[in-house]
């Protein structure tokens, strides 16, 4: 069975920094479009980052130069190095493996709930 | 970046009523490049329809996607109480991008 479970959200003061780690299952994110999506509460949803099967990432211009995406092939997970987190980026962070052929997202987490706040 | 209006905001049905939800692009949005998603409260969202009008896997045939160009439309035909939800388009071009979502209640 495909599956994807989020997890490292949680409280943190604006300025500060988390990861979040995106573990999948039933496939290889080596092989994947991986991507990070996110809700604000009672809001739509925003797409964050994506990182490609050869490696290469785009961001968000909302959190270029703060965010980075990554991934370990060995523990078949991708994560998101948020720094410099502002209160604006409180949200639920999804991960989400894209169909390259047609660029939607067929597999979501539960997602995790980051909340930036003093 | 595309921009993709969602309307109605808020569409009010009863079930068994045939439910029609919009998606409009500030540009041409390939037809293989369209997508939507239901989301229910506290839930991830859920693919439906991709490529504008190809169903997912389990999606029942109630539902239906058209359009090409700037103008996509969701089609529920006979509303069943599980449908009532928030409807997400979504587009890849450049980036994706998503509608601000139809909510669909019960009248």
């Amino acid at each position: 069975e495909v599956q994807v479970v989020e997890s490292g959200g949680g409280l943190i003061q604006p300025g500060g920094s988390l990861r979040l780690s995106c573990a999948a299952s039933g496939f290889t994110v080596s092989s994947s479009y991986m991507s990070w999506v996110r809700q604000a509460p009672g809001k739509g949803l925003e797409w964050v980052s994506v990182i490609y099967s050869g490696g290469t990432t785009y961001y968000a211009d909302s959190v270029k130069g703060r965010f980075t995406i990554s991934r370990d092939n060995s523990k078949n997970t991708v994560y998101l190095q948020m720094n410099s987190l502002r209160a604006e980026d409180t949200a639920v962070y999804y991960c989400a493996r894209e169909q390259r052929e047609n660029g939607y997202f067929d597999n979501w987490g539960q997602g995790t709930l980051v909340t930036v706040s003093s | 970046e595309i921009v993709l209006t969602q309307s109605p905001g808020t569409l009010s049905l009863s079930p068994g009523e045939r439910a029609t939800l919009s998606c409009r692009a500030s540009q041409t949005v390939g037809t293989s490049y369209l997508t939507w998603y239901q989301q229910k409260p506290g839930q991830a969202p859920r693919l439906l329809i991709y490529g504008a009008s190809s169903r997912a896997t389990g999606i029942p045939d109630r539902f239906s996607g058209s359009g090409s160009g700037t103008d996509f439309t969701l089609t529920i035909s006979r509303l069943e109480p599980e449908d009532f939800a928030v409807y997400y388009c979504q587009q890849y071009g450049s980036s994706p991008t998503f509608g601000q979502g139809t909510r669909l209640e019960i009248k």
